[in-house]
């Protein structure tokens, strides 16, 4: 099953702006009936997976909203705006794929606050 | 508040079975699919399993077809993975999900450990 693109890392400096990419296709993020949704996951060293985006856009309750997503045509982004050093994470993003019928995820992309 | 928390890790040989399961609390389990997600170590995320909230249609990474069978209890709020012809590459932290729908994950559980080695 092949993967979402997203960058290996990024990096900013504390309270700098960055944004994360994520690069699919037309039977997973530019589903042409919109039937399929990106979603973004933190993951903290050590941890299991949290929820920070949904529905593309959406923040689950408890989620700053420093923390934003966007999607256009095959791709989507995460922001994250005033990044402080509990931000340092891997950042997947996820759809599902109408052709292989099933959940796929970005490589993960590892966020560095300098 | 939600919870998921999975049992039935440890070290197999391979070409062996293990099942893999994971007891929910929280939500009305019976309203929501569930997924398994695994992570190689040092790796990133890998969808392996999806099952709808009625347990009538299952879900497979190409990985796993074949090989591994999800199936869910929901008179005791629990979902299970039963793995086969286990390989080395099947070495993961797997984690029991709940399905927010259109493929998203809105709770993760904590992960057990399989270790294929032999």
């Amino acid at each position: 099953q092949s993967a979402l693109t997203q960058p290996p890392s990024v990096s900013a400096a504390a309270g700098q702006k960055v944004t994360i990419s994520c690069s699919g296709s037309s039977s997973n993020i530019g589903d042409h009936y919109g039937n399929t949704y990106v979603c973004w996951y933190q993951q903290l060293p050590g941890a299991a997976p949290k929820l920070l985006i949904y529905g593309n856009d959406k923040r689950p309750s408890g989620i700053p909203d420093r923390f934003s997503g966007s999607k256009s045509g095959t791709s989507a982004t995460l922001g994250v705006t005033g990044v402080q050093t509990g931000d340092e994470a891997y950042y997947y993003c996820g759809a599902w794929d109408t052709s292989l019928n099933g959940v796929i995820f970005g490589g993960g992309t590892k966020l560095t606050v300098l | 508040q939600v919870q998921l928390v999975e049992s039935g890790g440890g070290v197999v040989q391979p070409g062996r079975s293990l099942r893999l399961s994971c007891e929910v609390s929280g939500f009305n389990f019976r309203d929501y699919g569930m997924h398994w997600v695994r992570q190689a170590p040092g790796k990133g995320l890998e969808w392996v399993a999806l099952i709808t909230y009625d347990g009538g249609k299952e879900f497979y990474a190409d990985s796993v077809k074949g090989r591994f069978i999800i199936s869910r209890d929901n008179s005791r709020n629990t979902v299970s993975l039963q793995m086969s012809g286990l390989r080395a590459e099947d070495t993961a932290v797997y984690y029991c999900a709940k399905d927010l729908a259109a493929g998203g994950i809105d709770y993760w559980g904590l992960g057990t450990l399989v270790t294929v080695s032999s």
